[in-house]
């Protein structure tokens, strides 16, 4: 079965880079996402990225992917208090209908 | 980006009474997917709601204590039967993009508390 796991927390201080890691399991994933949920909010898509690229970017943000590794991570550059949120890593699989796993989440405090 | 509401927002219910949550979208969508948010946790499956068919549940989760309705392609209910406080949870639904349905978006959820 599919497992998605990331570390539960991360702190960093405003204007550093932050880097959320992600790993998981099904091989046979097509699309890998990031979503932000920010306290009492739903869950923001930030970004996603085909299984078949290396890396994506899209403005502060810069989506890492290591199939061979099966690891996925999530650079935000400059960061600041507003990106203080929890982030979810989630995997589909092409033959599962779009259904997303999701990993734990990581809690990521940025101080001033 | 599809508009996804949820009502209600947040509500605080008694043991063993059910709860009806509504997820409205400002646009036709293929896919319907309902999930929980247990306190502290990552989101778990519920089903994937059909539109004029049954939903489909993932493991765990059944027809009796999740019943869920698709009239149509914007709108579907989750209901939470005989409610017990491990029901507390926030209950979002998702749906596909419109124009790459890889995507999915979420609602704002519904935080739900049973005493």
């Amino acid at each position: 079965g599919e497992d998605v796991e990331q570390s539960l927390f991360l702190s960093v201080r405003e204007g550093d880079s932050s880097v959320i890691n992600c790993t998981y399991t099904d091989s046979s994933s097509t699309y890998l996402y990031w979503y932000k949920q920010e306290p009492g909010a739903g869950l923001q898509l930030l970004t996603y990225i085909f299984s078949n690229m290396d890396m994506k970017q899209d403005q502060r943000l810069t989506v890492l992917l290591n199939k061979k590794d099966k690891h996925l991570s999530l650079r935000i550059a400059d960061t600041q208090t507003g990106d203080s949120a929890i982030y979810f890593c989630a995997e589909s699989i092409s033959n599962a209908g779009n259904m997303l796993t999701f990993g734990g989440g990581t809690r990521l405090m940025v101080k001033p | 980006s599809a508009v996804i509401s949820q009502k209600p927002s947040r509500d605080i219910c008694q043991r063993g009474t059910s709860l009806t949550i509504q997820c409205q979208v400002d646009s036709q969508v293929t896919m319907m997917f309902w999930y929980r948010q247990q306190p502290g946790q990552s989101l778990t499956l519920i089903a994937t709601a059909n539109q004029g068919s049954e939903a489909t549940y993932e493991s765990g989760f059944v027809i009796d204590k999740f019943p869920i309705s698709r009239p149509n392609l914007t709108f579907s209910t989750l209901t939470v039967s005989n409610m017990s406080p491990e029901d507390s949870s926030i209950y979002l639904c998702s749906v596909d993009g419109l124009a790459f349905q890889e995507t999915q978006y979420f609602g704002p959820g519904t935080r739900l508390l049973v005493l």
